[in-house]
């Protein structure tokens, strides 16, 4: 069965320094998600692409965080500066179009700690 | 007001048992409504839709009441399996984009 590729899958890093996470969608999937999840609460969209374009960031603190899909396949999302608050778990998500009645399938998510 | 409202619980239940959880959503234009189950340290996972007529999947039941904006998972005879946070998810489409929100999720524990 075909499933979202994300690594790492857990990553430590001083506040200050810069962080990158990677996702792989399922192929074919033209829609990506990039979801934090703090713990004790629900996963809280961050940004969405639909094939390279970005659909919805509105939610991306833009002054630290940035995310790109530049070929519309796999996309890298960075933290820089990393943090206190930024201790979470990071989850990807795609499905096959953008649209309600498509299932999205999340990856395994990256667990940062920022120290 | 958060956009979508769940007790978190814990529910601590004995297997067998029967428990239901509670949603509201605050936002009257969404279109469509979702369980997931997210096992500990584990992603989320598509537990049922939920339709307006109500829709059951085995020991399963979701129920939405678009007039009190409200949704509600009701499980039969719990399985020890069970044991996870369910979130409560809604689709507010917001112009050509589906954007899912999700409540804080319900953490249940069933026993022995």
């Amino acid at each position: 069965e075909a499933e979202v590729a994300q690594s790492p899958r857990y990553k430590i890093t001083e506040k200050s320094q810069a962080v990158a996470f990677w996702c792989d969608p399922i192929s074919g999937h033209a829609t990506l998600y990039w979801y934090r999840q703090i713990l004790g609460q629900g996963p809280e969209l961050l940004v969405q692409f639909q094939d390279e374009s970005v659909v919805d960031d509105s939610q991306l603190p833009k002054d630290r965080f940035s995310a790109e899909r530049l070929k519309g396949v796999d996309s890298t999302l960075k933290i820089q500066p990393a943090e206190l608050g930024d201790s979470a778990m990071y989850l990807c998500a795609s499905s096959l179009e953008n649209d309600a009645t498509y299932e999205q399938y999340f990856g395994p998510g990256t667990r940062l700690t920022v120290t | 007001r958060k956009e979508v409202e769940q007790d978190p619980g814990p529910f601590n239940v004995p297997e067998g048992a029967t428990v239901a959880f509670n949603c509201t959503y605050s936002n009257s234009a969404s279109q469509s409504f979702f369980w997931y189950r997210q096992d500990c340290r584990k992603e989320p996972k598509l537990l049922m839709s939920v339709y307006s007529s109500g829709n059951e999947d085995g020991r399963f039941t979701a129920q939405l009441n678009r007039a009190s904006q409200y949704i509600s998972l009701l499980i039969r005879d719990s399985k020890l399996s069970d044991s996870a946070t369910y979130l409560c998810v809604v689709n507010g489409l917001t112009g050509t984009a589906s954007k899912l929100t999700f409540g804080t999720g319900t953490r249940l524990q069933v026993t022995l």
